[in-house]
């Protein structure tokens, strides 16, 4: 199976807040990331997250991480129609240099 | 700061023709990494360099798939013979030094799709 799995679709009214789910399976993962990618563009870093820590916010967006289900959650606050877009969990390992795993992206679709 | 830049931006070749897609990275990026994107599916890291040198190629299909980075700076991509599977967008990204923490830039793509 993947290694790095996440939900296809979600879609919420603009101003609520949205969830995007990640799990991953390799207990060796060194950093966690959120990649947006709008259509025709390529990847942008949004945030990223060290294995040793649970909980990251930078303005609007709060990642969290629970190690011990290797499950990964992107919050955004007060979403907005400039927010749909695929957005992709990544992971890095130990001993893989930077190489990146990702998963096969959510969609997301705010509705005004 | 210049960003990752691709070319062409799209490309279109019938099967068992060959194809060639170029990345120039940021300046002074050592990493430079090429990831093919197939259509609903997430990246997959392809090839990895430092500097003029491979460090992880273990996903190439190396019967087709070629990449050089003779100079440590621009890197090329082929693919000979095309074949349909191989549509796809072709993301190149680059970072300073290559090690986990590094954030990797990445380029526009090239769109290829494979008749």
């Amino acid at each position: 199976g993947e290694d790095v799995e996440q939900s296809l679709f979600l879609s919420v009214r603009e101003g609520d807040s949205s969830v995007i789910n990640c799990t991953y399976t390799d207990s060796s993962s060194t950093y966690l990331y959120w990649y947006k990618q709008e259509p025709g563009a390529g990847l942008q870093l949004l945030t990223y997250i060290f294995s040793n820590m649970d909980m990251k916010q930078d303005q609007r967006l709060t990642v969290l991480l629970n190690k011990k289900d290797k499950h990964l959650s992107l919050r955004i606050a007060d979403t907005q129609t400039g927010d749909s877009a695929i957005y992709f969990c990544a992971e890095s390992r130990v001993n893989a240099g930077n190489m990146l795993t990702f998963g096969g992206g959510t969609r997301l679709m705010v509705k005004p | 700061e210049a960003g990752v830049a691709q070319s062409p931006r799209y490309k279109i070749i019938e099967k068992r023709q060959s194809v060639a897609f170029w990345c120039n990275p940021i300046s002074g990026h050592a990493t430079l990494y090429w990831y093919q994107q197939i259509l609903g599916q997430g990246p997959k890291l392809l090839i990895q360099f430092q500097n003029n040198g491979v460090v992880d190629d273990s996903q190439l299909p190396k019967d087709r798939f070629s990449a050089e980075r003779l100079k440590g700076v621009d890197s090329t991509l082929k693919i000979q013979p095309a074949k349909l599977e191989d549509s796809a967008v072709y993301l190149c990204a680059s970072s300073p030094t290559g090690t986990a923490q590094e954030t990797q830039y990445f380029g526009p793509g090239t769109r290829l799709l494979v008749l």
